[in-house]
């Protein structure tokens, strides 16, 4: 069976200071998807990105950044130089190949960002 | 374009009584899903249809809980009878399959659900 498990229930920065949040999956399956979704103070869901298993690049999006590590299965996401706006609940996912975006979801990370 | 539309954004009832939840998917997509957080047990899918047809509902808790799709642009989700225990926020998603696996999902703002 699929598991995400996000270790930090609530973090809290500085403005400006660097921010990473943990994700760490379980999946039996060798293709599967990586997703990471920011639900803000007004409850909605957020989409910030996909990645599937082959591509273990990491990738940058402004102040925004994702590690990927297969040998630790860890999709790990970066804030720079965070903000009071990224004040939000973090969601990491995960969807194994061929359930079609059902997605299993970790427990979320609630990061606040302080001036 | 318009997103995910969920209505009602927030419902207040009392335990016994139906509650039917709304949806209307973006335009397009093939994949439909029910979610449900709490706090205690997080964001737990319920139910999905593909071409509006269920595909697992393995997620729903019990025979109280039920969801139908209609058509393409219609879903709901139906609490009867409701419990204390059902409170919670209900989200509905919908995504397209593109056939390069699976798509993002774009979420609605959720039905607060309250039973009193």
């Amino acid at each position: 069976a699929q598991k995400v498990t996000q270790a930090q229930t609530e973090i809290s920065v500085v403005e400006k200071e660097d921010v990473t949040l943990d994700c760490v999956y379980e999946t039996r399956d060798t293709t599967y998807y990586l997703f990471w979704y920011k639900q803000p103070p007004s409850g909605e869901l957020v989409f910030l990105i996909r990645r599937n298993s082959f591509d273990e690049q990491n990738e940058i999006s402004g102040r925004y950044s994702w590690n990927f590590q297969k040998s630790t299965s860890s999709f790990n996401f970066t804030i720079t130089a965070s903000q009071v706006v990224d004040s939000a609940v973090y969601f990491c996912a995960l969807s194994e190949a061929g359930t079609a975006s059902k997605l299993t979801f970790g427990t979320g990370t609630r990061l606040q960002v302080t001036l | 374009d318009a997103g995910v539309i969920q209505s009602p954004r927030h419902e207040v009832t009392e335990m016994g009584q139906e509650v039917t939840l709304r949806c209307k998917p973006i335009s397009g997509h093939d994949y439909l899903f029910w979610y449900r957080q709490t706090m205690m047990r997080g964001l737990e899918l319920l139910i999905y249809f593909n071409n509006n047809v269920p595909i697992d509902d393995s997620g729903m808790p019990e025979d109280r809980f039920s969801a139908k799709m209609p058509n393409a642009s219609f879903s709901t989700l139906k609490i009867q009878p409701s419990e204390p225990r059902d409170s919670a926020v209900y989200f509905c998603a919908s995504s397209l399959w593109t056939g390069g696996g699976t798509g993002e999902l774009f979420f609605g703002e959720g039905s607060r659900l309250t039973v009193l």
